[in-house]
């Protein structure tokens, strides 16, 4: 019954490589985001989904494409694969009424780029 | 934008000790600030929050305090206990948005 779920946990690829991550809330969540955390354990939002649509982009490569094929899914695909990009990524989910909405993280996922 | 600024960075207590991690941020239109936990291994989860019309609100061992004319909220954990350690966030959300700014999180090691 895990609420918010990311595979795979760990993924190791070769520069330039395309790899894809998945996530999924079972919450009935509206909204879904994408977060990177940097090795200094930085959180900082990458995308934002509403009803399948996205909301926010934040200044993130265009070699970054997330997808959502319905409200349950955001999927985030990584094109071309630079160094610079080995980090945690976090899926979240929110329910916003209003600005305090909880927002609920995947367990991550942890991409080494070599 | 909202910039959240968060101290210390790293800090380290003895079991039972009190442990005080405190934020600052930019935009007086933020009127939420919640506080998430970091495991090792795990996503952030959201252990208190406090809402602008609060000054402070507290949950058995963890409180939280705001300040709004400073711009300022700290979050205080009493009686420690090495289940405590972890990373700690704290965020900032205006009013109008529902997105966090996160700080850069506080390292909290508890030595039994």
């Amino acid at each position: 019954d895990t609420a918010v779920s990311q595979t795979p946990k760990y993924l190791v690829t070769q520069m330039g490589n395309d790899k894809s991550i998945k996530c999924e809330q079972n919450l009935g969540h509206d909204t879904m985001y994408w977060y990177k955390q940097d090795s200094k354990k930085f959180l900082k939002i990458m995308f934002s989904y509403n009803n399948k649509e996205l909301i926010i982009n934040e200044t993130v490569p265009n070699r970054f494409s997330p997808k959502s094929p319905d409200k349950a899914h955001l999927n985030l695909h990584i094109n071309s694969l630079e160094l610079g990009d080995s980090a945690v990524y976090f899926c979240a989910s929110s329910q916003p009424r209003t600005s305090a909405a909880e927002q609920f993280f995947g367990p991550g996922t942890r991409l080494t780029v070599l | 934008g909202e910039n959240v600024e968060q101290h210390p960075s790293t800090l380290s207590v003895q079991e039972g000790d009190s442990a005080v991690i405190k934020c600052t941020y930019s935009d007086s239109a933020s009127n939420y600030f919640p506080w998430y936990k970091q495991e090792l291994g795990k996503g952030p989860q959201l252990i208190i929050d406090i809402r602008s019309n609060v000054g402070e609100k507290k949950d058995q061992r963890i409180a939280v305090t705001l300040n709004k004319t400073a711009k300022h909220f700290s979050l205080h954990i009493t009686e420690t206990q090495p289940e405590d350690s972890a990373v700690y966030f704290c965020a900032a959300v205006p009013g109008g948005s529902y997105i966090p700014t996160f700080g850069r999180g506080t390292s909290l090691i508890v030595h039994p």
